[in-house]
């Protein structure tokens, strides 16, 4: 698709289950950027990447969040023993990196419910 | 420490009236600014945005002006229309030598324009 793609759309899950949410950016972007929204607020920002390498991390809550992004494109977000705080929409956006100035291309977001 | 702010978190305007939205932020590093729009369900969608070494980019009904000195910069919008119902953030980024966009964003302003 032209745009970027996040599955699933919505996820509820138990506290303490693992949960795994997927991005496919835009095709040719390199850079990929992911996003915690939680209710009322505006993203904040949890990692990003340039191709594979994960170049900051430093807005991941805990080291219950890992992010990969193993061939360059697709990238998955996984949370470890989810907690009721870990609720929120979590987006992922992308954009190209031939110039530094560049604006993100975001997805809809997949909503996660921690019960 | 929220460093980009949006202080009004709704405005209602009348169809044809001009809507401006407003943005303060606290960080002098931050040298490039965005807008975005976001529908309900939806991700952000890039609308304008302006670099520090100028004061005004406009683009169609839409223009953003900034104010290095007061650390302050707004969005015009005019005409507004009902399709311009949404939330409407605010960003910043700067001062990262990494060759990246780390993007801040603020909590939003929800904008209704009444027909």
């Amino acid at each position: 698709g032209a745009g970027v793609s996040q599955s699933p759309r919505y996820k509820v899950a138990k506290r303490g289950q693992d949960v795994a949410l997927r991005c496919d950016p835009i095709s040719g972007h390199v850079s990929l950027f992911w996003y915690q929204q939680a209710l009322g607020q505006g993203p904040e920002f949890l990692t990003y990447f340039q191709n594979e390498a994960q170049l900051d991390k430093s807005g991941l809550p805990s080291d219950r969040f890992f992010a990969e992004r193993p061939e360059g494109s697709v990238s998955t977000l996984k949370i470890q023993r989810t907690q009721q705080e870990d609720s929120a929409v979590y987006l992922c956006a992308s954009s190209l990196v031939d110039r530094l100035y560049r604006p993100q291309h975001f997805g809809d977001g997949t909503r996660l419910s921690i019960l | 420490d929220q460093q980009v702010k949006q202080n009004s978190p709704s405005l209602s305007v009348q169809e044809g009236r001009i809507s401006i939205l407003n943005c303060d932020y606290t960080n002098s590093m931050f040298d490039y600014f965005l807008w975005y729009k976001k529908y309900p369900a939806e991700g952000p969608t890039f609308l304008i945005s302006i670099s520090s070494i100028k004061d005004k980019n406009e683009d169609g009904r839409f223009t953003v002006f900034l104010n290095k000195s007061a650390k302050h910069l707004s969005l015009h919008i005019v005409p507004s229309q009902p399709g311009d119902s949404a939330v409407y953030f605010c960003a910043a980024s700067g001062g990262n030598s990494g060759g990246y966009q780390k993007v801040t964003f603020g909590t939003g302003t929800k904008l209704q324009v009444i027909p």
